[in-house]
């Protein structure tokens, strides 16, 4: 089965500064990823996805992500961090062979950016 | 757009009380899931629906029930509830069972069981 992992629990940020938020994955074919972002009292919020293609994929609020295979690593990226980016941060893995349509998430990665 | 609606928000319940998470979208969505949050631990499947009248279990099912007599709504029954169901629920759905498509998720419900 595919799994997740978030190597850190907590990542702390100047504004202004670059983030980097970890995650690394393993499933037994090829993978869907994924981030989501979830702020307080609030459901998970798509960010971005890689699917195929280009491995640096960008998605909303300025923030990227790079597909590394042969390091099966998925790490979110920003060039200056905001202090509204302040959020709860998951990553989360499909393989594309899978007939259950299953979804694994890391245990999420929490983001605070400081003025 | 109303996305995915759950309620309620917050719950508490006495150990071996019964209850029903309810779960509602208006995208149209065959897709449907349950997930549970637990402190630390990233989010666990409980179950998930293919479409109406179609329901599977996911990583952690023991404990609760499902059922999805229309597109729209896929309600979580908890029949007697233990204090290891302390949690949050989120509720989510995707457009088709391709791979690909992301989710979307409800705002969660906090149950508590004491």
């Amino acid at each position: 089965a595919q799994s997740v992992a978030q190597p850190e629990d907590q990542v702390n940020v100047a504004e202004g500064n670059p983030l980097t938020v970890k995650c690394t994955y393993s499933v037994s074919g090829n993978p869907y990823l994924f981030w989501y972002v979830q702020y307080p009292n609030r459901g998970l919020q798509f960010l971005l996805k890689y699917i195929t293609g280009d491995n640096l994929v960008k998605g909303s609020y300025g923030f990227e992500a790079e597909f590394n295979k042969s390091q099966t690593s998925f790490h979110l990226k920003k060039p200056s961090a905001l202090v509204s980016d302040s959020a709860l941060y998951f990553c989360a893995v499909r393989d594309v062979g899978d007939r259950n349509n299953d979804m694994r998430f890391g245990a999420g990665t929490r983001l605070t950016v400081k003025p | 757009n109303a996305g995915v609606t759950q309620t309620p928000k917050f719950r508490i319940l006495k150990i071996g009380q019964s209850m029903t998470l309810q779960c509602a979208q208006d995208m149209n969505h065959n897709y449907m899931y349950w997930y549970r949050q637990d402190p630390g631990m990233g989010l666990k499947l409980i179950y998930y629906s293919v479409g109406a009248g179609i329901t599977d279990k996911g990583e952690v099912p023991n404990g609760y029930n499902v059922s999805r007599s229309t597109t729209e709504d896929f309600p979580l029954r908890l029949e007697l509830a233990a204090p290891s169901q302390t949690s949050v629920y989120f509720c989510a759905s995707t457009r088709t069972g391709v791979s690909n498509t992301e989710a979307f998720f409800g705002q969660g419900t906090r149950l508590t069981v004491v």
